[in-house]
Order: structure tokens, then sequence, then C-alpha cells
């Protein structure tokens, strides 16, 4: 079955400790993107990756970093979370010519 | 002005009505659009894509106009489980990656 998966789905966590959201895809997409979706403020992309080693800023970067190793594996990592980074995550790809973009379920984050 | 904006609604409409959604979008370097459908807690799945000939699909028909910066989407007939956030999606116009999302319009189809 063609999906993107992430991993965990819920996370609780406390100030200044690092933590890692795995994002995975099986359909061999060039393009991933994580987005942050907030109440009121709707889907904000995060960081996007074009290619293996390609990855480039969205619109709110900062507190966030990503690596793209592998084509199918697309990590996104706080470093220090703060409480301002509590947010339903998600991780999404589709194919280079940006057509329609598979979202994964979802990692609904707290940083307490 | 927003890059994307739409109507947040709630959109409360009877089974069977029709009901438009509006967005418009401040970029025109944009090239790519799209309309999304999010169910509460859900990540959000596509719609349909929108073209600048216009386009439907079954109940559904989108429309672009370019030169207002102004897309639309149109849901005839509608149903219980049509219920959702419908999110206007259009292309940042710099690289290609750089999709921006409206806020959504939430429709509510009551019995």
């Amino acid at each position: 079955e063609a999906q993107v998966t992430q991993n965990p789905r819920y996370l609780i966590t406390v100030t200044g400790k690092k933590l890692t959201v795995t994002c995975s895809q099986n359909m061999n997409h060039e393009y991933m993107s994580w987005y942050r979706q907030d109440p009121g403020l709707g889907l904000r992309q995060i960081y996007y990756s074009m290619n293996v080693e390609v990855t480039d800023k969205g619109d709110v970067p900062e507190g966030y970093k990503v690596s793209r190793k592998e084509k199918r594996n697309f990590p996104l990592i706080l470093e220090s979370p703060s409480p301002n980074q509590t947010s339903l995550y998600f991780c999404a790809s589709s194919s280079y010519k940006v057509n329609e973009q598979f979202f994964g379920p979802g990692t609904r984050l707290t940083v307490l | 002005r927003k890059e994307v904006e739409q109507d947040p609604g709630p959109f409360n409409v009877p089974e069977g009505a029709t009901v438009a959604f509006n967005c418009t979008y401040s970029n025109s370097a944009s090239q790519s659009f799209f309309w999304y459908r999010q169910d509460c807690r859900k990540e959000p799945k596509l719609l349909m894509s929108v073209y600048s000939s216009g386009n439907e699909d079954g109940r559904f028909t989108a429309q672009l106009n370019r030169a207002s910066q102004y897309i639309s989407l149109l849901i005839r007939d509608s149903k219980l489980s049509d219920s959702a956030t419908y999110l206007c999606v259009v292309s940042g116009g710099g690289s290609q990656g750089n999709l921006i999302f409206g806020k959504g319009t939430k429709l509510s189809v009551k019995p």
C-alpha cells in the first residue's frame, strides 16, 4: 500500500529535550515536506526537500532541522524544543512535478 | 495582503444544496493550484487540481481566474459526507516545492 508514515503519532516532552519525528514514504517520491498546523494559522511549511541531500527552508524553519540522506526518509529534528513548537505536524511527499501531495497521518507534539 | 485567503466559514448547508468556496492568492507567479479536503484531526487529501480551463469531477467544479488571482470550488448536491474543511493551495512561485495553504473553509452539511 502506497503511504507516508510518521512516528511517533503522539509525543509529550519537556523544553530542551532533543527529539526526532520520523517520516518515511514507499512511493519513490523525490519531493518531501514538513508542515505544522495550528488553530487559526492553518498549515505552514517548515522545510522541504526536492531530492536526496537537497533541502530548503519553508515559511517557518526556525527551531527545526531536517536531513535527506535517503530518498524514502525525511526526519524532522527539534534540537531544543520549546512550548511554541507544540503543534500538529504533517509530513508529505509527491513526485517531482508537485502534483498530488500525499500526507502522513500527523504527529501531535506537546512541549511542556 | 495574505498569500492565500479563504473565507473561514463555517458554511452550514442542508443536504442537496449547492455551495461555493472562494480563494484569492497574492503571488502572480504561482503556477499550480489545488483544493484539498481535511477531515477533523486527519491529514489533508487532494480533492482536485485546478486548471486554467476549469475542471469538473462529478459534483465538484473548480475554476481559476489568473487575471483576478482567484480560485473557486463549487459543490453541487451536497452530501453529509462532504462535511469537512476545504483547503485552497497555491504554489509559492519560486522553488517548485514551496506550497502555500489557505487556512481552510469549514463546511457542515446537515440532514
